[in-house]
């Protein structure tokens, strides 16, 4: 049974591109969080997709959106990259309202 | 406005012995409070958790203490084995777990042999 799986795994970018990132959630997972870690910090909460919807976000800027599909996997997209948005990138998944989430390797992104 | 705080940024204990880990939050919504641990090159791997009508959860050499008068929960780890080297993050939650994790910026747990 294969966990959560993100591609792709590093990625390199320059300021003002756009960036897509994919998630394939654990199998019988329905829910598919997405988080922000930057160096030395801990994960940061993006937003949660759930029934193809965008259920809860953090506080992030809108140039952050997402997608999920009907079999449950997701992107993540980044328009207008800044510096700042260099991170490790984490998918996570669960069963819908639980808390306990399945993380991916996450896809580090560089932005020169 | 850091909401979660895991004020040692790093811990050495001897093999054997019990490590400690402790975590503060200020948000009096939370409901929920897991651990999670993670390894270089990895995603983080879910450890415990305990439920804000609790005050104590354990499992195996894990246990968790929550004390939500003082905000402020633990991990205990006993005994402490090499391969629990790593980094923890305090994550607490509202909607009972349902809603999006806050984490702390986690304690790199060193085991020395």
């Amino acid at each position: 049974d294969a966990g959560v799986t993100q591609s792709p795994t590093h990625l390199i970018k320059t300021r003002g591109q756009q960036v897509t990132l994919r998630c394939s959630p654990k199998s019988g997972h329905d829910t598919v969080s997405w988080y922000q870690q930057a160096l030395g910090q801990g994960p940061q909460f993006i937003f949660q997709y759930y029934e193809e919807e965008e259920r809860q976000r953090g506080n992030f800027p809108d140039r952050f959106s997402g997608h999920q599909f009907p079999n449950y996997s997701s992107e993540l997209n980044v328009n207008a990259l800044l510096l700042g948005d260099s991170a490790l990138y984490l998918c996570a998944s669960s069963p819908f309202s639980v808390g306990e989430l399945f993380f991916g390797e996450g896809s580090r992104l560089t932005v020169l | 406005d850091q909401q979660v705080k895991q004020n040692s940024p790093s811990l050495s204990v001897q093999e054997g012995r019990i490590s400690i880990l402790n975590c503060d939050y200020t948000n009096s919504m939370f409901d929920y409070f897991l651990w999670y641990k993670k390894y270089p090159a990895e995603g983080p791997t879910f450890l415990i958790s305990i439920s804000s009508i609790k005050d104590k959860n354990e499992d195996g050499r894990f246990t968790v203490f929550l004390n939500k008068s003082a905000k402020h929960l633990s991990l205990h780890i006993v005994p402490s084995q090499p391969g629990d080297s790593a980094v923890y993050f305090c994550a607490p939650a509202k909607g009972g777990g349902a809603d999006g994790l806050t984490f702390g910026k986690g304690t790199h747990l060193i085991i020395q042999p």
